[in-house]
């Protein structure tokens, strides 16, 4: 199975700031990698996809890049609805694996 | 628009089967991969497996293997996922996630989640 690690494992950040979530796969996996949001109670919400592709209704302060075996998720202008756990996802190969999570919680 | 529903939530006992289901509405049912991916408490999500929703082949993770069983009832446009055998590890919210299209792998619409606690 690909494992996927994410870091930090939790992050403090002010609104307006910018962070940066990084996350590694244990092989490449191209460029199949997947971001999610998740608020408590809910169910995850999909940002971005195959790396670097922003889904549809998601704000454009949100980017990701990397290929190969290292990704990273940006927030640009941290807004008061970002503060959230993230999880990155590998969909190169079954079964698909999800990161730890990173908790963003205001500073 | 796309809607996954699932049934309500479930209380098991260690050994029991748990069957949750699916309704899914807005789109064409038969021409979506439907997942299922869980999440034990402060956990990181766990992908299940899926069912082709258009001609039922499935694909399970391996750990669950012999466990878990995916099955669609098409005209009800209806997914259901039984997991048998319970454990207290088995509890978890249960998700159920259609993908982009194409087996894409990622997973745009999720269900609300059905709380599965399996205790004695």
């Amino acid at each position: 199975d690909i494992q996927m690690t994410q870091s930090p494992s939790s992050l403090s950040a002010s609104v307006g700031d910018r962070v940066t979530i990084t996350c590694r796969a244990s092989q490449s996996v191209v460029s199949s990698v997947n971001w999610y949001q998740q608020k408590p109670g809910k169910a995850p919400n999909l940002l971005i996809y195959v790396a670097s592709s922003l889904q549809r209704g998601v704000p454009t302060r949100i980017s990701g890049s990397g290929s190969g075996t290292d990704f990273t998720l940006t927030i640009s202008g941290l807004q008061p609805e970002d503060f959230a756990t993230y999880y990155c996802q590998q969909s190169y190969s079954t079964p698909y694996t999800f990161g730890q999570g990173t908790k963003l919680e205001i500073k | 628009q796309v809607h996954l529903v699932q049934s309500g939530a479930e209380v098991k006992k260690p050994g029991a089967s748990v069957k949750v289901s699916c309704k899914a509405s807005g789109y064409t049912f038969t021409s979506y991969t439907m997942h299922w991916v869980r999440q034990a408490p402060g956990q990181r999500l766990e992908w299940m497996g899926w069912i082709n929703a258009g001609n039922g082949n499935t694909e399970y993770s391996q750990k669950l293997q012999g466990r878990v069983i995916i099955t669609r009832d098409t005209s009800a446009s209806t997914a259901h996922m039984e997991l048998s055998s319970l454990r207290s590890e088995d509890t978890a919210v249960y998700y159920c996630v259609r993908d982009a299209g194409y087996s894409s792998g990622w997973f745009v619409f999720w269900g609300q989640g059905t709380l599965v606690t399996v205790s004695s």
